[in-house]
Formats: C-alpha cells, sequence, structure tokens
C-alpha cells in the first residue's frame, strides 16, 4: 500500500473551473508539500504546511492532520496550470520525502 | 532568487559506464537530497546529506551509488556502472532547516542509459 495517495490520477477542467486535488497518508509527518512538475520534468515546491490553510495567489492547500488528509485548490484554472501536481510528506527524522503518484491536471481553454 | 542547479540536464551513456550528476544547492543550505524518477513512476528518494556525511538512504542507494560534497559548494551523485534501469530524472534538492525549511529542487538531470 502507498504511504502518500492521491486523487483523481487525471484530470481534465476547462478554463475558468474550480480544481480540487486531494491527498491522503498513512504515516506520521511533520509536514506536507504540495509540488508542481512541468513538462519538461522540473519541481517547483508550491506549499509546504502542517496545519490549516496556505493561500498563495489562485491557489489554496489545506491540511488535517487528525484525518491525514491534504487538499489543493485552484481557483478560477488556467491553461498554463496544466502541470503534474504532486503531494510529499516529511516523515523521518532526516526531512526527506515520500511523494505520492501526482495528479495530472489538464486545463483546456 | 536563489536556486538549485544541476548539470548536465541531459546524460547518454553506455551500461556499465561511470556517471557523475553535479549540483550546486543554494549556498547558505545544509540539508541536500538527490531523488530519483524513472519514467511514468513516481518520485523516489534516494539519499540525504548533512554534514558532510550521508544522514539517510534508500534501499535503492546500494553500493553502485555514491554521494559527495568535494569543495562545499557541489554536490556530486556518482554510480559507478551503470545499469538499463538506472535511466531516470535525478532531482537534487535542498533546504535550509532539517524539516521546517522550504525545500527547493533543481531542473532534474536526465539520465539515458543504453
Amino acid at each position: 500500500k502507498n504511504e502518500v495517495e492521491q486523487s483523481p490520477q487525471n484530470l481534465t477542467a476547462q478554463e475558468g473551473e474550480f480544481i480540487t486535488i486531494n491527498c491522503s497518508y498513512s504515516v506520521g509527518i511533520s509536514a506536507l508539500h504540495w509540488l508542481q512538475q512541468h513538462p519538461g520534468g522540473g519541481i517547483v515546491s508550491l506549499f509546504m504546511l502542517s496545519s490549516g490553510k496556505k493561500k498563495h495567489g489562485r491557489l489554496i492547500a489545506t491540511i488535517n492532520i487528525q484525518e491525514k488528509h491534504s487538499s489543493l485548490h485552484i481557483t478560477a484554472s488556467h491553461p498554463r496550470d496544466s502541470a503534474v501536481y504532486i503531494c510529499a510528506v516529511i516523515s523521518g527524522s532526516q526531512g526527506n520525502l515520500i511523494f505520492g503518484k501526482g495528479t495530472k491536471l489538464s486545463v483546456k481553454p | 532568487e536563489p536556486e538549485v542547479t544541476q548539470t548536465p540536464s541531459h546524460q547518454v551513456t553506455q551500461m556499465g559506464q561511470e556517471v557523475i550528476l553535479r549540483c550546486v544547492p543554494i549556498s547558505n543550505h545544509l540539508y541536500f537530497y538527490w531523488y530519483r524518477q524513472i519514467l511514468g513512476q513516481k518520485v523516489e528518494f534516494l539519499v540525504s546529506f548533512y554534514n558532510n556525511e550521508i544522514s539517510e538512504k534508500s534501499e535503492i542507494f546500494d553500493d553502485q551509488f555514491s554521494v559527495e560534497r568535494p569543495d562545499g559548494s557541489n554536490f556530486t551523485l556518482k554510480i559507478r556502472s551503470t545499469k538499463l534501469e538506472d535511466s531516470a530524472m535525478y532531482f537534487c534538492a535542498s533546504r535550509e532547516q532539517r524539516s521546517t525549511g522550504e525545500l527547493f529542487f533543481g531542473e532534474g538531470s536526465r539520465l539515458t542509459v543504453l
């Protein structure tokens, strides 16, 4: 069983739609990252959070530690948001990450 | 904005050859990581490095792999004798603090083993 599960695996949306990507994890964590992987392969950290909610522009990330669940929301989605979104948790003492399989988002104009 | 840089961006090598992938972490960062992503699969942890030594490594990181910080700026991953299954994208990452600092990734080095 994967320690970090994401849903959906693939998501196609129309421009302007509100998007939610979910992440559940089964291990104890100190923090959770939401990452964006561009079509060329590069990875960018969008959020790191250990409680509550964070917002950056059109992106909102929430985490519920008790339920071991996090969500990434994109408001007013745009074709440039098309990418793979990866949930990764920090578990253990060295700060390294356990990754989910990613959610491939495609936003159509 | 500070960034993690990786070279080469793409390397093609013959099976059995040695490969060195290079990373320059952000200058005030203390914790360094290598991750691997085989095409179509999820990203996997390889090794973490702090204070000039390996702090944790995964099962993937066998005797064929080694890491080094030779000069205080570069952070290298060496694969001694490459195998076909080593073909992947290798990502370097660094952070200032162990568990709470923001994590910065390089653009990745794509390794193709023929």
